[in-house]
């Protein structure tokens, strides 16, 4: 099946930094999803993006698709932007395949 | 619109006893999946329903447990004696799936103690 890779695994900020968070995939898909996994649990949909480049306020994501990956870049982070980003990607099979996160923790 | 509905959101039970999750898939959706989350394995896909049918329940751990979906606005996972390893939180999600493409919504998830 399908490979998902995200880097880092792990990443510390101060609050007002920028980060970029990666994945890369092993084939060729037809949907890829972040999410973001608040300290409560909840599995948040973030951006909906099989290629191309989309925003959503301090949020942004580009996926390469011929290249196989993807990137979301996170501006002026808060303490609310702290938990685990999912990458999670469909290629044939129906089911999303997903990576196995970055935590991010960021200080006040 | 109401997003995925889990139900409970908190189940403690002891080691042998029936546990039943439920989940209401977004009105609408035509696929239903059901994964396990925990620290050391991550998300795991448990199984998933095409229009109400099973289509791959490879995930599923044993015979312990079991998913019904009796029609396109309820589906149940159980777990049959359920064990302590079983611990984890569960969740459904729901997604509209039209040539393989179709964003995937989660719900809250049900978090399973077993004593």
């Amino acid at each position: 099946g399908i490979q998902v890779e995200q880097s880092p695994p792990d990443l510390i900020l101060q609050e007002g930094a920028n980060s970029t968070l990666r994945c890369n995939f092993s084939d060729s898909v037809n949907n890829l999803q972040w999410f973001h996994q608040n300290p409560w649990g909840q599995l948040i949909n973030l951006f909906y993006i099989p290629s191309g480049t989309k925003q959503n306020g301090r949020l942004s994501a580009t996926t390469v698709a011929t290249e196989r990956y993807s990137l979301l870049y996170i501006s002026s982070s808060q303490t609310t932007d702290s938990g685990v980003y999912f990458c999670a990607v469909r290629g044939s099979a129906r089911q999303l395949t997903f990576g196995s996160g970055t935590q991010l923790t960021v200080l006040p | 619109d109401a997003g995925v509905i889990q139900s409970p959101r908190h189940e403690v039970t002891e080691m042998g006893q029936e546990v039943t999750l439920r989940c209401k898939p977004i009105s609408g959706h035509n696929s239903l999946f059901w994964y396990r989350q925990t620290m050391m394995r991550g998300l795991e896909l448990l199984i998933y329903f095409n229009n109400n049918v099973p289509i791959d329940d490879s995930g599923m751990p044993e015979d312990r447990f079991s998913a019904k979906m009796p029609n396109a606005s309820f589906s149940t996972l159980k777990i049959q004696p359920s064990e302590p390893r079983d611990s984890a939180v569960y969740f459904c999600a729901s997604s509209r799936i039209a040539r393989n493409t179709g964003e995937l919504f989660f719900g809250e998830g049900s978090r399973l103690t077993v004593l």
